[in-house]
């Protein structure tokens, strides 16, 4: 089993839709989570951190249960440009480097 | 500031050739990666460095090696490339005690035929 699964998707929304995405992690000693966007083709880049308490930046909220063992990202009032792969990331305790999930893509269609 | 600079972009190798992807950072940072990411997957660690002179294993190290002889420059050399190493590469690098600010680059997609 993966440390960190996701849906694949993809996610075909209409515009101005809300979306959600759920990612859930198997290992216990995790400590830091984060959600990364990933454009076609390019690089990956940090579109923001999840904390327990959950937050919010604009129309992106990232909530962590940490009983549950999984984080969820949700985008509100979808744009065009919000069109691509979600990757959930994971830091665990001892380790140097982060774990990547495999993304969930998502697809706004005017 | 360039950040992290990769060459080459774009190559294609035949079987059992070697080949150098170049990752070079201006940031200062003590930390770089190499990850490979194949289609539709996750990104895959191959090897890290914690500093200069410093080098360890990731997930996927097999057919790899790398190098960190200084703080801006992390290698990685392909040796007798196989198709299974069709891949993008992403080299990353961060600061110590930042663990999410991962800096990319931009990528070398490597085609082994």
């Amino acid at each position: 089993r993966k440390e960190v699964e996701q849906d694949p998707g993809p996610f075909n929304v209409p515009e101005g839709a809300t979306v959600a995405f759920n990612c859930t992690y198997s290992n216990s000693a995790s400590q830091s989570f984060f959600w990364y966007r990933q454009d076609c083709r390019k690089e990956p880049k940090l579109l923001m951190s999840v904390y327990s308490s959950g937050n919010e930046d604009g129309r992106f909220t990232a909530q962590l249960n940490r009983a549950s063992q999984y984080i969820s990202l949700l985008i509100r009032d979808s744009k065009l440009s919000d069109s691509a792969t979600y990757l959930c990331v994971v830091s665990y305790t001892g380790r140097r480097a982060l774990t990547f999930g495999s993304g969930t893509r998502l697809q706004v269609q005017p | 500031n360039a950040g992290v600079t990769q060459t080459p972009k774009f190559r294609i190798l035949k079987i059992g050739q070697s080949m150098t992807l170049q990752c070079t950072q201006d940031m200062n940072h003590n930390y770089m990666y190499w990850y490979r990411q194949d289609p539709g997957m996750g990104l895959k660690l191959i090897y890290y460095s914690v500093g200069a002179g410093i080098t360890d294993k990731g997930e996927v190290p097999n057919g790899y090696n790398v190098s960190r002889s200084t703080t801006e420059d992390f290698p990685l050399r392909l040796e007798l490339a196989a198709p299974s190493q069709t891949s993008v590469y992403f080299c990353a690098s961060r600061v110590d005690g930042t663990l999410a600010v991962y800096t990319f680059g931009s990528g070398t997609r490597l085609t082994v035929v």
